[in-house]
């Protein structure tokens, strides 16, 4: 069964550092990773994903990703954090179940905060 | 290009009571999947449609049911309420079934059980 771990609930940085919200993830076949990002009563926005290919993936809001096969990783990045994102993050994997039809499990989510 | 649109915003219900949730998905996008949103569950699937075929249904009782039409419209029912059910459901949409397709969500309806 695939699975999805986000092993920090709450992450704090300042604003200016670098700042990373962990991943890690199981599959029984080939891993399709996906960033989420979601602000107060809103839905979830796509970030980025990481289907094949280069390991380092770049995706909105100069937010990028880092694939990790040997680590089962897919921590998201960013160089500089601003105070607006500030946000819930969710990781999430999508595989196939054993019905041949695509299945999407999440992460719980971390919480973003970018401390002025 | 409209987004995914959930109706209505805000529900309260009554235990026992049924509510009917709708989800417009992006203008052709043909998968439509709900989920379930609470603080201490996190994010759950409930199920997914794609050309009006349920393809995949999350661990949720049979109260929690739902359809999609053939304009890839989609509706989610509960049945007798609990309180438990409190949370926000979000629609998301996909144009196709495709693996390694990003979801679109909607804003999300919050249903209060009192």
């Amino acid at each position: 069964a695939q699975s999805v771990a986000q092993p920090e609930d709450q992450v704090n940085v300042a604003e200016g550092n670098p700042l990373t919200v962990k991943c890690t993830y199981s599959v029984s076949g080939n891993p399709y990773l996906f960033w989420y990002v979601q602000y107060p009563n809103r839905g979830l926005q796509f970030l980025l994903k990481y289907i094949t290919g280069d390991n380092l993936v770049k995706g909105s809001y100069g937010f990028e990703a880092e694939f990790n096969k040997s680590q089962t990783s897919f921590h998201l990045k960013k160089p500089s954090a601003l105070v607006s994102d500030s946000a819930l993050y969710f990781c999430a994997v999508r595989d196939l179940n054993s019905g041949g039809y695509q299945k999407v499990t999440f992460g719980t989510g971390t919480k973003l905060q970018v401390i002025p | 290009k409209a987004g995914v649109t959930q109706t209505p915003r805000y529900l309260i219900k009554t235990r026992g009571q049924q509510v009917t949730l709708s989800c417009s998905p992006i203008s052709g996008h043909r998968s439509v999947s709900w989920y379930q949103q609470t603080p201490g569950q996190g994010l759950q699937f409930l199920f997914e449609y794609f050309s009006e075929t349920q393809r995949n249904k999350g661990n949720f009782p049979g109260r929690f049911s739902g359809r999609q039409f053939s304009n890839s419209r989609s509706e989610m029912n509960v049945s007798t309420l609990e309180l438990g059910d409190s949370a926000l459901y979000l629609c998301a949409s996909s144009p196709d079934t495709g693996i390694d397709t990003e979801a679109f969500f909607g804003q999300g309806t919050r249903l209060t059980v009192v």
